[in-house]
């Protein structure tokens, strides 16, 4: 069956560099990919989707990067702020299906 | 987001006993989703409604059933609590035809703890 994972728990980060969250995944069929945000006491929030016909999809200082060809995919996030701290979750889609979601990793960005 | 509703927000209750925990959605959507979300875990799905008629299980759909009363609500029932389904609670919608893929909308969350 599909699952999507993340690679690290913890990612900690000084304020002001850029970050990188990983993220892999097992089905080659997956249609999108969608990263979210999860602060604390608050459900997730969509931040950025990719369809699989594409390599990288930009945000507002956000980036998501798709290797179809190693299954993974990841986020970074430039001049991380205080804000960023969260959980974040990559998703994974096929067509009718729901959503699978990876484990999260947690954000922390140190003053 | 506002747009999602979920009641209550906590909720203490025993083993054995039935509870609901409702979900409600403002955004129009056909799509709803119940998730439960375990410390040190993402979110696993329990069941989806993919329309008012339809209603299919997710993941982890033993112990749990649902309703979907109308477009703009579904509920989860806990026929019978059990000690490991305290758990965080989250209700979910989508609408694919925006173009979006599935991003889904998630309400606040109910905290369920089973004693």
């Amino acid at each position: 069956g599909e699952s999507v994972g993340l690679h690290l728990p913890t990612l900690s980060v000084q304020e002001g560099d850029n970050s990188i969250i990983n993220c892999a995944y097992s089905n080659s069929a997956s249609d999108y990919f969608i990263w979210y945000k999860q602060e604390s006491g608050k459900g997730p929030q969509f931040i950025i989707d990719i369809r699989s016909n594409m390599d990288k999809r930009q945000g507002q200082r956000v980036t998501v990067l798709l290797n179809k060809t190693v299954k993974h995919l990841s986020l970074q996030i430039a001049a991380t702020q205080p804000g960023d701290s969260a959980v974040y979750f990559c998703a994974g889609g096929t067509g009718r299906r729901a959503l699978t979601f990876g484990s999260g990793t947690r954000l922390q960005v140190q003053p | 987001d506002a747009d999602v509703t979920q009641t209550p927000r906590n909720r203490i209750t025993k083993t054995g006993k039935r509870i609901m925990l409702e979900c409600s959605q403002t955004k129009g959507h056909d799509r709803m989703y119940w998730y439960r979300q375990d410390p040190g875990l993402g979110l696993r799905l329990i069941y989806y409604s993919f329309d008012v008629k339809d209603i299919n299980k997710g993941e982890i759909s033993d112990g749990y059933s649902v309703s979907r009363q109308a477009q703009a609500k579904f509920s989860l029932s806990l026929e019978s609590a059990i000690p490991n389904q305290t758990a965080l609670y989250f209700c979910a919608t989508s609408d694919p035809s925006g173009g979006r893929q599935e991003t889904q909308y998630f309400g606040p969350g109910t905290r369920l703890l089973v004693l």
